[in-house]
């Protein structure tokens, strides 16, 4: 049971262009949602976070929307660097600042210089 | 101001041996977290501790796996008998508990190939 369903396995952009990287989910008590980066064989990097009273957050070249109502989570990277080429979990948990996470399979963008 | 810490980065093993995965939490991070990501797939919990406790455990297989997070000591990771479907990449994350963020600081993982 995928609670947490990023369903674009890849994603290539071209550099300078808006990457948008989408995160769906099914759990109702999910009230907390993260992104993390992560490049091939190191650990996940926390990116970017958002609560569920809110639905947006930015921070520099990197922002979240929030749709509650459609249980639809997105990052947009803009514009989209070739050091941005990793692959991006989205993670959300229950019961706010529970850290315990419930990760998506990743989408592995690729920025084209 | 080291970051999260695991070794060792490559463990090979045959079927039938122990695994021994350990993790040094950032420092003064009290709360540590086990991942395990198999190939083509998200990471997914396996256990949450504090020193000395194990808060929760719902993600750890019923057999063969245990955790620990002794008073003194990184937290260890233990896999008995070994078999083919563990090979995974095992990731460790910490935090300093008592702040509501949600944000865990993972190593940079430890990948177990089974043999």
């Amino acid at each position: 049971d995928q609670q947490v369903k990023q369903n674009s396995p890849s994603l290539s952009v071209q550099e300078g262009r808006i990457s948008i990287l989408n995160c769906d989910y099914t759990n109702s008590m999910f009230d907390y949602f993260l992104w993390y980066k992560k490049y091939p064989a190191e650990g996940p990097t926390f990116l970017i976070s958002i609560s569920s009273i809110k639905d947006k957050n930015e921070d520099g070249r990197f922002t979240v929307f929030l749709n509650k109502s459609a249980k639809h989570l997105s990052l947009h990277i803009v514009p989209s660097q070739p050091g941005d080429s990793a692959v991006y979990f989205c993670a959300a948990s229950a019961n706010f600042g529970n850290e315990k996470l419930t990760f998506g399979t990743g989408t592995r963008l690729t920025i084209i210089p | 101001n080291a970051g999260v810490m695991q070794n060792p980065r490559h463990l090979v093993r045959r079927r039938g041996q122990e695994a021994r995965l350990r993790c040094s939490p950032m420092k003064g991070h009290s709360h540590v977290y086990w991942y395990r990501q198999l190939p083509e797939e998200g990471l997914k919990f396996m256990v949450y501790l504090q020193k000395e406790n194990i808060i929760d455990e719902s993600g750890m297989p019923k057999e063969r796996f245990s955790a620990e997070f002794p008073k003194e000591g990184p937290s260890i990771l233990r896999i008995q008998q070994v078999v083919r479907g563990d090979s995974a990449a095992y990731f460790c994350a910490s935090s300093p508990g008592g702040i509501d963020t949600g944000e865990l600081f993972f190593g940079e993982g430890s990948r177990l190939t089974v043999l």
